[in-house]
């Protein structure tokens, strides 16, 4: 259980096109999602914070109209990265916390997508 | 300031060999802390995860350890295989509250 899956796994883009990914918990409801970055070799860097039917909670320095973010079910979030640019180019996961964590307050992992903007 | 220190950076073992990664953090108060293994290009997938009452979880060949008092845990690896050459990331989350804060992880390379 606790499978959460991330479409597309690749994209590759031009300059200034906009791109959607999604995020959903496939076996589980998550009222709160979050996105993260990661550089290569680098660290998972947290983007947002996203609860189901509110706005998103971005981290600071993180532009809120360039990655555009919408929980609109405890199953999805969606990423929008807008007028993407060459360094917008990374990797992104998402992870989903589920309505009912248990002890743990785990946290699910995505697979990752990676975008590349040429 | 909530931090988590990991060593080394990356390390390179033979094959069949054991090995052990650290982390110390500072993240107080403190809720729980996980180990993930990240292949290349792919999301975390959790080994372990403890909470302050904790002090050893075992996930297969893969034994956590966490000293609460301290503020540090390890990561235990025996007979390693060449499918264990990934990152392995150190991760604790405080108490109250869902984000977590990352290590930067040990890259470990398993050669034949």
């Amino acid at each position: 259980g606790a499978v959460v899956s991330q479409h597309p796994s690749r994209v590759i883009c031009k300059s200034g096109t906009s791109v959607k990914i999604e995020c959903r918990s496939l076996d589980f409801q998550a009222t709160t999602m979050f996105w993260y970055r990661q550089f290569p070799k680098k660290s998972l860097m947290l983007m947002a914070t996203s609860n189901e039917g509110s706005k998103a909670t971005y981290e600071q320095g993180v532009e809120k109209d360039k990655f555009l973010i919408n929980h609109a079910s405890l199953t999805l979030s969606t990423l929008t990265v807008t007028s993407a640019h060459p360094e917008d180019s990374s990797f992104y996961i998402c992870s989903a916390y589920p309505l009912t964590s248990g002890s743990y307050n785990e946290q699910f992992f995505g697979p990752g997508t990676r975008l590349t903007v040429l | 300031k909530n931090q988590v220190e990991q060593s080394p950076q990356s390390l390179i073992i033979l094959e069949g060999k054991n090995c052990t990664l650290q982390c110390n953090y500072t993240v107080s108060p403190f809720s729980n802390l996980r180990w993930y293994k990240q292949d290349t290009g792919r999301g975390p997938v959790s080994l372990t995860i403890m909470t302050f009452s904790e002090n050893t979880k075992s996930n297969g060949r893969y034994t956590a350890t966490l000293d609460a008092d301290t503020k540090q845990s390890s990561l235990h690896i025996t007979a390693s295989q060449l499918s264990d050459s990934a990152s392995y990331i150190c991760v604790v989350t405080g108490a109250g509250s869902y984000q977590l804060t990352f290590g930067k992880g040990t890259k470990l390379s398993v050669i034949p």
